[in-house]
């Protein structure tokens, strides 16, 4: 089993309509969460942590569900520029190793 | 935040030859970087932890002898594909942690693409 999982995509939307998606994480133990963007053939970029009580950054909101060992990201009145790859990230405690899920393309249509 | 650059961004060889790719942090010093290799539509996946002035420490599966890291300084740690195939060709991105920074603390480099004919 991988250790996060996430939903490939695509996701296709218009501008300004909102997107949704999740990832899932194997280990209980893990610590920190995150999500990086990455745009095509660059490299991953920083787009936010996930605190436990759920955080919201502009127009992107995350939670985390560890009970059901979830994180989710929604992005609202999505940008031509929101176009790219969401990478779930996760991290376990005392340890510096990121462990990153494949993935969730969205696709934001003028 | 930090910056990180790798060398080249971009190469094409051979089968059988070897490749060097370096990583810099620019403006910091990074005691750890970290080397992943990335497959099309695949995650990122973690080849070898690289302390400077020791040993990587390389994750499951990944040879040891075929993906040579050397860290000499604070600021330079290279990766050499030996005997290069063209199983290898992948993206290949570095990250440099700041010294008594968190997991947060990693700034990725651009990464360099590697075909191997």
């Amino acid at each position: 089993r991988k250790e996060v999982e996430q939903d490939p995509g695509p996701f296709n939307v218009p501008e300004g309509a909102t997107v949704a998606f999740n990832c899932t994480y194997s280990n209980s133990a893990s610590q920190s969460f995150f999500w990086y963007r990455q745009d095509c053939r660059k490299e991953p970029k920083l787009l936010m942590s996930v605190y436990s009580s759920g955080n919201e950054d502009g127009r992107f909101t995350a939670q985390l569900n560890r009970a059901s060992q979830y994180i989710s990201l929604l992005i609202r009145d999505s940008k031509l520029s929101d176009s790219a790859t969401y990478l779930c990230v996760v991290n376990m405690a005392n340890d510096y190793k990121l462990s990153f899920g494949a993935g969730t393309t969205v696709t934001v249509r003028a | 935040g930090a910056v990180v650059s790798q060398h080249p961004s971009r190469v094409i060889c051979k089968s059988g030859t070897s490749v060097k790719i370096e990583c810099r942090s620019l403006d910091f010093q990074a005691t750890t970087m970290f080397w992943y290799r990335q497959f099309p539509k695949k995650s990122l996946m973690l080849m070898a932890t690289s302390n400077e002035g020791s040993k990587a420490t390389y994750e499951q599966g990944v040879e040891k002898d075929k993906f040579l890291i050397n860290h000499a300084s604070l600021t330079l740690s290279t990766l050499t594909v030996t005997s290069a195939h063209p199983e290898d060709s992948s993206f290949y991105i570095c990250s440099g942690l700041i010294a008594g920074g968190g997991p947060l603390e990693q700034f990725f480099g651009p990464g360099t693409r590697l075909t191997v004919l």
